[in-house]
């Protein structure tokens, strides 16, 4: 039962162009989300957080906007860079779950020069 | 000064054998985990342990045990290896295990079953 899904497998954007990434979830206990970014051969590693009594939250280049009435985040980069060629991981979890992260499949993310 | 390790990185072995899969964090964290990333490229959450005791154990074969000789250590031993258990294993650690930490992943093993 996939709680956390990311239905973008991939996504082209042109360098300094804005990338938005798209999470749904299910499960209306979700309380605190996450974003975590990975390159090839290597684990993934923590980007930006939101919890649910914000709608927002921006860190640089990087935005996440949470709509809990829809169950939907969103990540927007801007502007997107080479560098951020990378697979990103939206993350959910409650509280009281013991760090127990549900993961959604990752959405492939290519800048074009 | 890699934050979270793991040994090997790679591992390719015939069905039937037993390995084992190490992982060490040099933070200081109190909380360890074990996650599986199969062909999907889903990441699941097999195991965690706090200090030691465990504290998350999901639906996971029996022939999976996790142990953990100290806080800063948890190795994943698998017995009688099957094809399905080709994946990529993540070690992963946080400060706490609190639903709002922030979890510092290993760069993975990937674990090839013949």
């Amino acid at each position: 039962d996939q709680q956390v899904k990311q239905n973008s497998p991939s996504l082209s954007v042109q360098e300094g162009r804005i990338s938005i990434l798209n999470c749904d979830y299910t499960n209306s206990m979700f309380d605190y989300f996450l974003w975590y970014k990975k390159y090839p051969a290597e684990g993934p590693t923590f980007l930006i957080s939101i919890s649910s009594i914000k709608d927002k939250n921006e860190d640089g280049r990087f935005t996440v906007f949470l709509n809990k009435s829809a169950k939907h985040l969103s990540l927007h980069i801007v502007p997107s860079q080479p560098g951020d060629s990378a697979v990103y991981f939206c993350a959910a979890s409650m509280t009281d779950s013991w760090g127990k992260f549900q993961f959604g499949a990752g959405t492939q993310v290519v800048v074009t020069p | 000064d890699t934050a979270v390790s793991q040994t090997p990185k790679y591992l390719v072995t015939q069905m039937g054998n037993d390995k084992s899969i190490k992982c060490e964090q040099n933070l200081g964290h109190d909380t360890m985990y074990w996650y599986k990333q199969d062909s999907k490229k889903f990441l699941k959450i097999m195991f965690s342990y706090n200090n030691k005791e465990l504290i998350i154990n999901e639906t996971v074969p029996n022939r999976f045990s996790p142990k953990s000789p100290d806080k800063a250590h948890l190795n994943l031993h698998i017995n009688s290896l099957e094809l399905g258990d080709s994946a990529v294993y993540f070690c992963a650690s946080s400060r706490v295990g609190q639903y709002q930490e922030t979890q510092y992943f290993g760069p993975g093993t990937r674990l090839l079953v013949l």
